[in-house]
């Protein structure tokens, strides 16, 4: 089973608004990566945080994690057309090399 | 464009069958990593490789095989192919594979269609 679960499934919104997801996972990590899948194309790699860091910004998206409540959010500011895509995050379990990808929330920003 | 080549973009074969995938990572990365996606399953982490060796396993089927050659490129091996392997087929490379601080970069991705 996944050991990341987004939150929601899905979710659509109008162009300006924010977008908030929600990442949960299952064992300790040494960070977790947010990234982004536009339809049926490869992952694109959108940030990093690492386990001692509580939160992260990268021009209009603001990650944070709470690793006592091993949860991680992801929000999209100012949202465009363009945001339109699934969002994955993605976990590596302290001590091991394998990659966990959540399931996934399908954001649709209508112009 | 990620620097990540994936061949064939599609591929149709019958049940059955054997069918290889072909990847090369960006230039100077040393780690490649094998996905699958399919509706049902999300995206499954299948292999991890780091410079030639087998570096960490997931959710691989004893039906699939895979390897890194000397110049880090790699290729997926899937036999006696089954309906349910439909899905699209994606490698991904990074520069350490060390799994704390590195990127990974996707490629295309190989979509898969079983009859």
């Amino acid at each position: 089973s996944q050991q990341g679960e987004e939150d929601p499934q899905a979710l659509s919104i109008q162009e300006g608004e924010n977008a908030t997801m929600n990442c949960s996972y299952k064992t300790s990590i040494n960070n977790l990566q947010w990234y982004r899948q536009n339809s049926g194309r490869g992952l694109v790699h959108l940030i990093l945080i690492r386990s001692n860091e509580r939160e992260k910004h990268s021009g209009r998206l603001r990650v944070t994690l709470d690793t006592s409540k091993k949860s991680s959010s992801l929000l999209i500011t100012a949202s465009r057309a363009a945001d339109t895509a699934s969002y994955f995050c993605a976990t590596v379990a302290s001590g091991t090399y394998k990659y966990i990808f959540g399931t996934g929330t399908r954001l649709k920003v209508l112009a | 464009d990620s620097g990540v080549t994936q061949t064939p973009k599609h591929l149709i074969t019958a049940t059955g069958q054997r069918v290889t995938l072909r990847c090369s990572p960006r230039s100077g990365d040393l780690s490649v990593y094998w996905y699958q996606q399919s509706l049902d399953q999300g995206l499954q982490f299948l292999i991890q490789y780091y410079n030639g060796e087998e570096r960490a396993k997931g959710n691989i089927l004893e039906r699939f095989s895979a390897q890194q050659f000397p110049d880090l490129h790699s290729e997926l091996n899937l036999s006696s192919l089954e309906l349910g392997d439909s899905a699209l087929y994606f490698c991904a490379s990074s520069a350490y594979g060390s799994g704390n601080t590195d990127t990974q970069y996707f490629g295309p991705g190989t979509r898969l269609t079983v009859l």
